[in-house]
């Protein structure tokens, strides 16, 4: 059965540092993976998706993704934090069918 | 513009009431999702629909109905048999099913039941 583990489920990072947000999955087959950002009592929204194109995935605001099969994993990465990225981020996955599981959220925190 | 609407934001109910939450989309999109959202938990699958007039359990579903009598309305009822209904409520809907189609989301309604 198809899960995803994100690693920690709070983040703190200073602005201008670099962003790391962990997602590891279990599939018996290439999964589809997908990060989605929340912000506060808001809906969820798509950042970048892997669907076996490329491992290296960029999404919207300076995010991306790199799609690692020997290590399961697909973790979220930024460069330079920026006070605006502070959200609860969701790794999730699909795999042959129309459903996504999610992680449990990673919130990052970022100071100035 | 094109999006997902749910209302109403917020939603305050007694205990052993039945509450409808309303779900609505633009997009021309065939399925539709809901979505139940816990401190700590991610979001769980209530119910989905991959068609009008069709729609399959997830992985909560107990306690919850709902209806696909047109393509862009998805209605949940949290019935009173739901025993801890409070939480934030998702909606979301993709352009087919399919394990590759990104799914778009609504808002939110907090439902709060006491």
């Amino acid at each position: 059965a198809q899960s995803v583990t994100q690693l920690g489920s709070h983040v703190s990072v200073s602005e201008g540092a670099l962003v790391l947000l962990r997602c590891n999955y279990s599939s018996s087959v290439p999964p589809y993976l997908f990060w989605y950002v929340q912000y506060p009592n808001q809906g969820l929204q798509l950042l970048l998706k892997y669907t076996s194109a490329a491992t290296l995935v960029k999404g919207i605001n300076g995010f991306e993704a790199e799609f690692k099969k020997s290590e399961t994993s697909f973790h979220l990465t930024k460069p330079s934090a920026h006070m605006r990225d502070a959200a609860e981020y969701f790794c999730a996955v699909s795999e042959n069918t129309d459903k996504l599981i999610f992680g449990t959220g990673t919130r990052l925190q970022v100071f100035p | 513009d094109g999006g997902i609407t749910q209302s109403p934001k917020y939603l305050f109910r007694k205990e052993g009431q039945n509450v409808t939450l309303s779900c609505e989309q633009n997009l021309n999109h065939d399925a539709m999702y809901w979505y139940r959202q816990d401190p700590g938990q991610g979001l769980r699958l209530i119910y989905y629909s991959q068609i009008v007039n069709d729609f399959q359990k997830g992985d909560i579903a107990e306690g919850y109905s709902v209806s696909r009598e047109k393509k862009e309305s998805f209605p949940l009822t949290v019935t009173s048999a739901q025993k801890n209904p409070t939480a934030f409520y998702l909606c979301a809907s993709s352009i087919f099913p399919g394990e590759d189609y990104e799914q778009y989301f609504g808002p939110g309604t907090r439902l709060t039941v006491t």
